[in-house]
Protein backbone atom coordinates (compact mmCIF):
# COMPACT_ATOMS: atom_id res chain seq x y z
CA UNK A 1 0.00 0.00 0.00
CA UNK A 2 1.14 3.51 -0.65
CA UNK A 3 3.29 4.77 2.15
CA UNK A 4 5.05 8.47 2.79
CA UNK A 5 7.82 9.20 4.42
CA UNK A 6 9.43 12.32 5.45
CA UNK A 7 13.28 13.15 5.79
CA UNK A 8 15.19 16.06 6.49
CA UNK A 9 17.23 17.70 9.93
CA UNK A 10 15.69 17.57 13.42
CA UNK A 11 17.37 20.65 14.24
CA UNK A 12 17.62 24.23 12.35
CA UNK A 13 18.94 27.23 13.84
CA UNK A 14 17.02 30.79 13.27
CA UNK A 15 17.49 32.53 10.06
CA UNK A 16 18.35 29.51 7.56
CA UNK A 17 16.39 27.06 5.64
CA UNK A 18 14.12 24.21 6.70
CA UNK A 19 15.01 21.56 4.12
CA UNK A 20 12.19 18.79 3.82
CA UNK A 21 11.77 15.32 1.52
CA UNK A 22 8.93 13.46 1.37
CA UNK A 23 10.05 10.02 -0.50
CA UNK A 24 6.30 8.11 -1.94
CA UNK A 25 6.42 4.37 -2.00
CA UNK A 26 4.17 1.67 -3.13
CA UNK A 27 2.69 3.91 -5.77
CA UNK A 28 3.21 6.84 -8.33
CA UNK A 29 3.46 10.31 -7.52
CA UNK A 30 2.28 11.46 -10.67
CA UNK A 31 -1.02 10.60 -10.36
CA UNK A 32 -3.31 12.54 -11.63
CA UNK A 33 -5.67 12.13 -8.78
CA UNK A 34 -3.83 13.53 -6.24
CA UNK A 35 -1.97 16.47 -4.86
CA UNK A 36 0.81 16.20 -2.51
CA UNK A 37 0.98 18.04 0.83
CA UNK A 38 2.62 19.59 3.61
CA UNK A 39 1.14 20.30 6.77
CA UNK A 40 2.73 21.02 10.09
CA UNK A 41 1.75 21.42 13.80
CA UNK A 42 3.03 23.38 16.49
CA UNK A 43 3.77 21.45 19.78
CA UNK A 44 -0.12 21.28 21.46
CA UNK A 45 -1.69 23.07 18.75
CA UNK A 46 -3.67 21.90 15.81
CA UNK A 47 -2.84 21.70 11.98
CA UNK A 48 -1.48 24.04 9.44
CA UNK A 49 -1.76 23.44 5.88
CA UNK A 50 1.50 25.04 4.31
CA UNK A 51 1.14 24.02 0.72
CA UNK A 52 0.69 21.35 -1.80
CA UNK A 53 1.89 20.29 -5.68
CA UNK A 54 0.70 18.46 -8.28
CA UNK A 55 2.90 16.04 -10.30
CA UNK A 56 2.72 18.91 -13.23
CA UNK A 57 4.49 21.28 -10.58
CA UNK A 58 1.55 23.36 -10.16
CA UNK A 59 1.69 25.02 -6.52
CA UNK A 60 -0.38 26.01 -4.27
CA UNK A 61 0.72 28.13 -1.06
CA UNK A 62 -0.91 29.29 2.55
CA UNK A 63 -1.11 33.34 1.68
CA UNK A 64 0.47 33.33 5.57
CA UNK A 65 3.69 31.35 4.45
CA UNK A 66 4.04 31.90 0.71
CA UNK A 67 7.01 34.52 0.89
CA UNK A 68 8.90 32.09 2.52
CA UNK A 69 7.81 28.46 1.56
CA UNK A 70 9.16 26.59 -1.82
CA UNK A 71 7.38 23.07 -2.65
CA UNK A 72 8.58 21.06 -5.49
CA UNK A 73 8.14 17.51 -6.92
CA UNK A 74 11.33 14.84 -8.66
CA UNK A 75 8.96 12.49 -10.33
CA UNK A 76 11.58 10.53 -11.25
CA UNK A 77 12.66 9.97 -7.25
CA UNK A 78 8.93 9.35 -6.41
CA UNK A 79 10.02 12.57 -3.99
CA UNK A 80 8.43 16.29 -3.25
CA UNK A 81 10.42 18.61 -1.17
CA UNK A 82 9.76 21.49 1.21
CA UNK A 83 12.01 24.26 2.03
CA UNK A 84 11.03 26.84 4.07
CA UNK A 85 13.40 29.89 4.79
CA UNK A 86 14.28 32.29 7.09
CA UNK A 87 12.97 30.03 10.20
CA UNK A 88 12.53 31.67 13.63
CA UNK A 89 11.39 29.25 16.70
CA UNK A 90 7.73 29.77 15.63
CA UNK A 91 8.52 27.30 12.85
CA UNK A 92 9.12 24.49 15.68
CA UNK A 93 6.80 21.89 14.61
CA UNK A 94 5.99 18.60 13.62
CA UNK A 95 5.94 18.28 9.84
CA UNK A 96 3.69 16.03 8.08
CA UNK A 97 3.29 15.38 4.10
CA UNK A 98 -0.11 13.42 2.99
CA UNK A 99 -1.56 12.51 -0.36
CA UNK A 100 -4.95 15.01 -1.26
CA UNK A 101 -7.61 13.71 -3.26
CA UNK A 102 -7.89 16.51 -6.01
CA UNK A 103 -11.29 16.35 -6.29
CA UNK A 104 -12.04 16.25 -2.45
CA UNK A 105 -9.17 17.93 -1.20
CA UNK A 106 -8.89 15.21 1.69
CA UNK A 107 -6.04 14.01 2.58
CA UNK A 108 -5.83 10.52 2.94
CA UNK A 109 -2.73 8.76 3.86
CA UNK A 110 0.02 10.99 6.01
CA UNK A 111 3.34 10.16 6.40
CA UNK A 112 4.10 9.47 10.30
CA UNK A 113 5.40 13.04 10.61
CA UNK A 114 9.29 14.55 11.64
CA UNK A 115 10.04 16.90 14.45
CA UNK A 116 11.82 20.24 13.36
CA UNK A 117 12.79 22.24 16.25
CA UNK A 118 14.35 26.11 15.02
CA UNK A 119 17.10 26.81 17.84
CA UNK A 120 20.31 28.01 18.10
CA UNK B 1 -7.40 31.67 16.01
CA UNK B 2 -8.60 29.07 13.22
CA UNK B 3 -11.44 29.62 10.11
CA UNK B 4 -13.40 26.97 11.15
CA UNK B 5 -14.45 26.87 14.75
CA UNK B 6 -15.03 23.42 16.86
CA UNK B 7 -15.54 22.74 20.24
CA UNK B 8 -12.22 22.47 21.93
CA UNK B 9 -13.88 19.26 24.02
CA UNK B 10 -16.44 16.96 24.16
CA UNK B 11 -17.24 13.89 26.73
CA UNK B 12 -19.38 11.33 26.70
CA UNK B 13 -19.96 7.32 28.03
CA UNK B 14 -18.36 4.08 26.10
CA UNK B 15 -21.36 2.76 24.17
CA UNK B 16 -22.71 6.52 23.81
CA UNK B 17 -23.17 8.85 20.33
CA UNK B 18 -21.56 12.46 20.34
CA UNK B 19 -21.34 14.91 17.54
CA UNK B 20 -18.29 17.22 16.89
CA UNK B 21 -19.56 20.73 15.09
CA UNK B 22 -17.15 22.18 12.84
CA UNK B 23 -18.75 26.09 12.10
CA UNK B 24 -17.48 27.97 8.69
CA UNK B 25 -18.56 30.21 6.02
CA UNK B 26 -19.73 30.06 2.60
CA UNK B 27 -16.62 30.63 1.49
CA UNK B 28 -15.33 27.34 3.22
CA UNK B 29 -17.80 24.71 4.22
CA UNK B 30 -20.97 26.37 2.04
CA UNK B 31 -19.06 25.77 -1.09
CA UNK B 32 -16.72 23.05 -0.64
CA UNK B 33 -15.88 19.39 0.64
CA UNK B 34 -15.74 19.14 4.09
CA UNK B 35 -13.35 16.13 5.46
CA UNK B 36 -12.50 15.29 9.49
CA UNK B 37 -9.47 13.33 11.12
CA UNK B 38 -8.56 11.26 13.96
CA UNK B 39 -5.53 12.32 15.37
CA UNK B 40 -4.42 10.02 18.37
CA UNK B 41 -1.74 10.69 21.01
CA UNK B 42 1.46 10.92 19.14
CA UNK B 43 0.92 9.69 15.84
CA UNK B 44 -0.47 11.08 12.86
CA UNK B 45 -3.77 12.57 11.27
CA UNK B 46 -6.05 9.75 9.82
CA UNK B 47 -8.56 10.83 7.51
CA UNK B 48 -11.66 9.65 8.86
CA UNK B 49 -14.92 11.62 6.55
CA UNK B 50 -14.22 13.08 3.04
CA UNK B 51 -16.37 14.87 0.79
CA UNK B 52 -18.75 15.71 3.80
CA UNK B 53 -20.26 12.23 4.44
CA UNK B 54 -18.22 9.55 2.78
CA UNK B 55 -15.90 6.90 4.60
CA UNK B 56 -12.87 5.94 3.06
CA UNK B 57 -12.39 1.92 3.23
CA UNK B 58 -11.78 0.61 6.76
CA UNK B 59 -13.72 3.44 8.53
CA UNK B 60 -16.22 1.84 10.78
CA UNK B 61 -19.53 2.96 9.83
CA UNK B 62 -19.59 4.14 13.73
CA UNK B 63 -18.57 7.50 12.14
CA UNK B 64 -20.29 9.41 10.22
CA UNK B 65 -20.38 13.09 8.60
CA UNK B 66 -22.80 15.61 7.29
CA UNK B 67 -23.21 18.91 6.23
CA UNK B 68 -25.64 21.93 6.17
CA UNK B 69 -24.73 25.48 4.79
CA UNK B 70 -21.60 26.37 6.56
CA UNK B 71 -21.69 23.84 9.40
CA UNK B 72 -20.94 20.50 9.45
CA UNK B 73 -20.97 17.88 12.01
CA UNK B 74 -18.96 14.42 12.65
CA UNK B 75 -20.67 11.92 14.49
CA UNK B 76 -19.63 9.40 16.25
CA UNK B 77 -22.10 6.23 17.85
CA UNK B 78 -20.62 3.03 20.18
CA UNK B 79 -18.30 5.26 21.58
CA UNK B 80 -15.53 3.03 22.82
CA UNK B 81 -12.56 4.26 24.98
CA UNK B 82 -10.22 3.59 21.82
CA UNK B 83 -12.25 6.55 20.16
CA UNK B 84 -9.92 8.82 22.62
CA UNK B 85 -8.17 11.42 20.29
CA UNK B 86 -8.27 14.74 18.86
CA UNK B 87 -10.99 15.30 15.92
CA UNK B 88 -10.42 18.04 12.99
CA UNK B 89 -12.53 18.72 10.44
CA UNK B 90 -10.77 20.55 7.30
CA UNK B 91 -11.84 22.11 4.26
CA UNK B 92 -10.61 24.64 0.90
CA UNK B 93 -11.37 28.42 1.78
CA UNK B 94 -12.12 30.28 -1.92
CA UNK B 95 -11.31 33.37 -0.49
CA UNK B 96 -8.44 32.91 1.63
CA UNK B 97 -7.02 30.35 -0.77
CA UNK B 98 -5.91 28.30 1.53
CA UNK B 99 -6.41 25.31 3.20
CA UNK B 100 -8.39 25.22 6.96
CA UNK B 101 -8.49 23.15 9.75
CA UNK B 102 -10.96 24.14 12.64
CA UNK B 103 -8.92 24.06 15.74
CA UNK B 104 -9.53 20.80 16.80
CA UNK B 105 -11.85 18.89 19.03
CA UNK B 106 -10.32 16.52 22.06
CA UNK B 107 -12.54 13.65 22.67
CA UNK B 108 -12.79 12.22 26.37
CA UNK B 109 -14.49 8.84 26.88
CA UNK B 110 -15.36 8.74 30.31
Amino acid sequence: QLQLQESGPGLVKPSETLSLTCTVSGGSISSSSYYWGWIRQPPGKGLEWIGSIYYSGSTYYNPSLKSRVTISVDTSKNQFSLKLSSVTAADTAVYYCARQGRRSLGMDVWGQGTTVTVSS
Amino acid sequence: QSVLTQPPSVSAAPGQKVTISCSGSSSNIGNNYVSWYQQLPGTAPKLLIYENNKRPSGIPDRFSGSKSGTSATLGITGLQTGDEADYYCGTWDSSLSVGVFGGGTKLTVL
